[in-house]
């Protein structure tokens, strides 16, 4: 069974240009979360989805970020316009939908963003 | 509201010596508590994690961690390093399920970067 896809896996652009980051889950995980580590510092919260609904979106640093899931399957995360601040590795994670006392995040390698 | 709190950003010990890592978390809610792995260019992997059941929770490749709520701690141990721990450790604290069903967002300590020493 595939993991969790993130494409690309890095992407150098400059201050003020536009960058889209895809993550795929796996196949039947209707929870889609994306988490970003700022270099140096803790992995942070930005959103979490189920299915295509955001449920949690308290960590988006600001409105120059834009998440969707479309048809509840692959995620968008897009950086419009990027400052250099939002430089960092962004990972992606998805989990099933349950009532199990936990339900196991699985996380892709990441997508390294450096803004120039 | 919740954070970890991870002693040593950079810790180094030699082939076979202990392993030990520290993690303290805060919680207002009842705990899990998560360890996770990243080895160079991968996705983080779990280790381990505890979820309210035994204190002493094990997990893969030899490491285990034991929550001691009057610490508020979760530290991570294996007896015996091997080169194939050197990798990049981190800690996370998530809310019970029954106080936040449905959102499971983890959050996490800055990390640890474990070095063997051959």
């Amino acid at each position: 069974e595939a993991g969790v896809t993130q494409f690309p896996s890095h992407s150098v652009i400059e201050k003020g240009q536009t960058v889209t980051l895809r993550c795929d889950p796996i196949s039947g995980h209707d929870n889609l979360y994306w988490y970003r580590r700022v270099m140096g510092k803790e992995i942070k919260f930005l959103l979490h989805f189920v299915k295509e609904s955001k449920q949690d979106e308290s960590g988006m640093p600001n409105n120059r970020f834009l998440a969707e899931r479309t048809g509840g399957t692959y995620s968008t995360l897009k950086v419009q316009p990027a400052e250099l601040e939002d430089s960092g590795v962004y990972f992606c994670a998805s989990s099933q939908v349950s009532r199990r006392s936990y339900n196991e995040q699985f996380f892709g390698p990441g997508t390294r963003l450096t803004v120039l | 509201a919740q954070s970890v709190t991870q002693l040593g950003s950079h810790v180094s010990v030699s082939e076979g010596a202990l392993v030990l890592l520290r993690c303290n978390y805060s919680s207002s809610v009842p705990p899990y508590l998560f360890w996770y792995v990243q080895y160079p260019n991968q996705g983080l992997q779990l280790l381990l994690k505890y979820t309210s059941a035994a204190t002493l929770v094990k997990g893969i490749n030899g490491f285990e961690a034991e929550f001691k709520k009057s610490e508020t701690s979760f530290h991570l141990t294996k007896p015996s390093a091997h080169m194939s721990d050197a990798a990049e450790y981190f800690c996370a604290v998530s809310a019970a399920l029954i106080s936040n069903f449905g959102n499971e967002k983890l959050t996490f300590g800055t990390g640890t970067r474990l070095t063997i020493i051959p």
